[in-house]
């Protein structure tokens, strides 16, 4: 299953809401989660299961979707916001992430 | 407090072997799946490889099916990645993390929640 994010770059100011969008190649249900990673750090997971939020990740992020097409969205951008976001499917066997989505300071 | 710490990267030559391995703590490691994910450098995130809690399911991706072997020793809270046939397009961070599960409401969703800090594989001749 391929996996599609949008934008590849995006670039945003503190307090922007800001959305990324992922899609599947085909219906992966909500097995879809969202994931942050700084510079020379390990990924973070933000989103579980499309839409739930793991412990300790501040409200202002939210997933939403289902089948092929989800989002995350940040409400208000913060200055440690400013990451790579990747996408990963868990509907299969055989994981697949998005391509990434780099979210920098305008 | 859950740790994890990949070791063994290096530097290896086109053709050679290299094992690196995860220690765990923080959590009881038999009852949990773990994976394998790597980054090339500047590049994304790419899954290597799966194992269930006891070993009775393991997955790879295509790219290095039939070259690397998962592996874990319950006893040890260890799990380990060898990699045999390395190839220069293998270079890449390779991080070990902790799989969990999460319910949608209608299905159980797999996600990975603790990683590791990575170790460097290089290979280069």
């Amino acid at each position: 299953i391929q996996m599609t994010q949008s934008p590849s770059s995006l670039s945003a100011s503190v307090g922007d809401r800001v959305t990324i969008t992922c899609r599947a190649s085909q219906s992966i249900s909500s097995y879809l989660n969202w994931y942050q990673q700084h510079p020379g750090k390990a990924p973070k997971l933000l989103i579980y299961a499309a839409f739930s939020l793991q412990s300790g990740v501040p409200s202002r992020f939210s997933g939403s979707g289902s089948g092929t097409d989800f989002a995350l969205t940040i409400s208000s951008l913060q200055p440690e916001d400013f990451a790579t976001y990747y996408c990963q499917q868990s509907y299969t066997t055989l994981i697949t992430f998005g391509q990434g989505t780099r979210l920098e300071i305008k | 407090e859950v740790q994890l710490v990949e070791s063994g990267g290096g530097l290896v030559k086109p053709g050679e072997s290299l094992r690196v391995s995860c220690v765990v703590s923080g959590f009881t490691f038999s009852n949990y799946n773990m994976i394998w994910v790597r980054q090339a450098p500047g590049k994304g995130l790419e899954w290597v490889s799966s194992i269930s809690s006891r070993s009775s399911h393991i997955f790879y991706a295509d790219s290095v099916e039939g070259r690397f072997s998962i592996s874990r020793d319950n006893a040890k809270n260890s799990l380990y990645l060898q990699m045999n046939s390395l190839r220069a397009e293998d270079t890449a961070v390779y991080y070990c993390a902790r799989v969990g599960t999460g319910y949608s409401g209608s299905d159980y969703v797999l996600y990975f929640d603790y990683w590791g800090q990575g170790t460097l594989v290089t290979v280069s001749s």
